[in-house]
């Protein structure tokens, strides 16, 4: 157990339909990062948050958003779901404790699946 | 900007056979070196790190050297186990930068 929770584990949906997926990070950890893992694109990284802002963004779609709350809990946001966006969609959190700045540890993931 | 690249999958090998998954990088300055294990229907899990030149991580095994004159970190393991079957995935971050990680190579090892 990496100490990574998200929720839900699974989800199934239509196209053009918006979902949230949230993600609560390990104790102590401040920095959060979204990723799409899909078989014919692999694992991509989405966004990172840190601290509540927004540190660093890879390949994520205009469609999607995501925040990190105070109580650094985060939530990724997809709308206008289109088939292509089913995927296992994975949070990691680094950044506390006793691990060091970079090592991530990653939740179980969400499994979208868009009908 | 960085990148890494990993060995096609899948790899097939046979118990106790010998493993090596080559894992090449493209950085600027220093990053850390990382392989992570996905296990069917779980998420990535940290296998082992280095941070910096010459350093060797080790887990359940697995051995990866940072090699920085070959910006190199393959992964070894001198006999592998059926329970070893996983998606193997080399990752390279340096701070206050997005991770880069490597597509994954698909481990299978047969009785």
């Amino acid at each position: 157990d990496s100490g990574v929770t998200q929720t839900p584990k699974h989800l199934i949906t239509a196209t053009g339909q918006r979902v949230t997926l949230r993600c609560s990070p390990r104790s102590g950890d401040l920095s959060v990062y979204w990723y799409q893992q899909s078989l014919d694109q692999g694992l991509q990284f989405l966004i990172q948050y840190y601290n509540g802002e927004e540190r660093a963004k890879g390949n994520i779609l205009e469609r999607f958003s995501a925040q990190q709350f105070p109580d650094l809990h985060s939530e990724l946001n997809l709308s206008s779901l289109e088939l292509g966006d089913s995927a296992l969609y994975f949070c990691a959190s680094s950044g506390g404790g006793s691990s060091s700045y970079n090592e991530q540890f990653f939740g179980p993931g969400t499994r979208l699946t868009v009908l | 900007g960085n990148s890494v690249t990993q060995m096609e999958g899948p790899v097939t090998l046979s118990e106790e056979a010998f493993l090596t998954i080559n894992c090449t990088y493209t950085a600027t300055g220093y990053p850390s070196l990382f392989w992570y294990v996905q296990y069917p229907g779980e998420g990535l899990q940290l296998l082992l790190k280095a941070t910096k030149a010459d350093d060797k991580g080790s887990n359940k095994g697995f051995e990866a050297t940072y090699r920085k004159e070959t910006t190199s970190f393959h992964l070894e393991k001198g006999s592998v186990q059926v329970s070893d079957s996983a998606v193997y995935f080399c990752a390279l971050i340096r701070p206050l930068q997005k991770v880069t990680f490597g597509t994954g190579t698909k481990l299978q090892v047969i009785p």
